[in-house]
């Protein structure tokens, strides 16, 4: 079974400082995607970034990107320039590129402060 | 984002009650799933639909019975609940059903329950 493993429950990054939160992953699969999730105070988890296992390229969106090493099963999310509306709860989250359909394995998440 | 609609936002029910839980979803999306969200703990899968078909049942006790009458609304009806019940119970869809693509999910902003 694959499982998904942020070993930081809490991090805090200065405004417009940057912040590198981890995540490491465990399959036997060669075919994978993995994701970021951000969920605010609002409860709605909300899609961040996007990898998909078999590209070498690291995924960026805007002030958000990725360090995935697949080698070393890890999967790093980096924001830029970071704000105040990045507070949140982050989940890495990992789903099998076979006949998985859509199951995603969680991350337990962690706790993003953005400080004034 | 108001792609995926979650009804009611809070849910205080005893233990004797029988309530449901609604997800609509606007996406044109072909599977829909039930996560539960406790505290401290990883998301954990619950439910998979995929075209109205439901696909996996993650070991969930029959007090919760999930019910997809069309690929755009999932029901999650509830009965004889436990304390340890309590949690935001999130519902989401996603493009794709089985296996290809990696298409992330897309998730309402849960309802929040709390059994008495």
């Amino acid at each position: 079974a694959q499982t998904v493993t942020q070993s930081q429950p809490e991090m805090s990054v200065q405004e417009a400082e940057t912040v590198t939160l981890s995540c490491t992953y465990d399959t036997s699969e060669s075919d994978y995607y993995l994701f970021w999730y951000k969920q605010p105070p609002s409860r709605q988890m909300i899609l961040v970034i996007r990898q998909e296992a078999y590209k070498q390229q690291n995924a960026t969106e805007n002030r958000f990107s990725v360090n995935f090493q697949k080698a070393a099963k890890s999967f790093s999310l980096k924001i830029s320039d970071s704000q105040l509306g990045d507070a949140a709860m982050y989940f890495c989250a990992y789903r099998g590129g076979g006949t998985s359909y859509g199951k995603l394995t969680f991350g337990q998440g962690t706790i993003l402060t953005v400080h004034p | 984002e108001t792609g995926v609609t979650q009804t009611p936002r809070h849910l205080v029910m005893g233990m004797t009650n029988k309530k449901s839980l609604k997800c609509e979803q606007h996406l044109g999306h072909n599977a829909m799933y039930w996560y539960k969200q406790s505290a401290k703990k990883p998301l954990e899968l619950m439910f998979v639909y995929s075209l109205e078909e439901r696909v996996e049942n993650n070991s969930v006790p029959s007090r919760f019975s999930p019910e997809c009458p069309n690929s755009s609304h999932l029901f999650l009806h509830l009965h004889t609940l436990q304390p340890e019940d309590s949690a935001l119970y999130l519902c989401a869809s996603s493009q794709d059903g089985f296996g290809t693509g990696g298409s992330p999910l897309h998730f309402g902003n849960g309802t929040r329950l709390t059994v008495t």
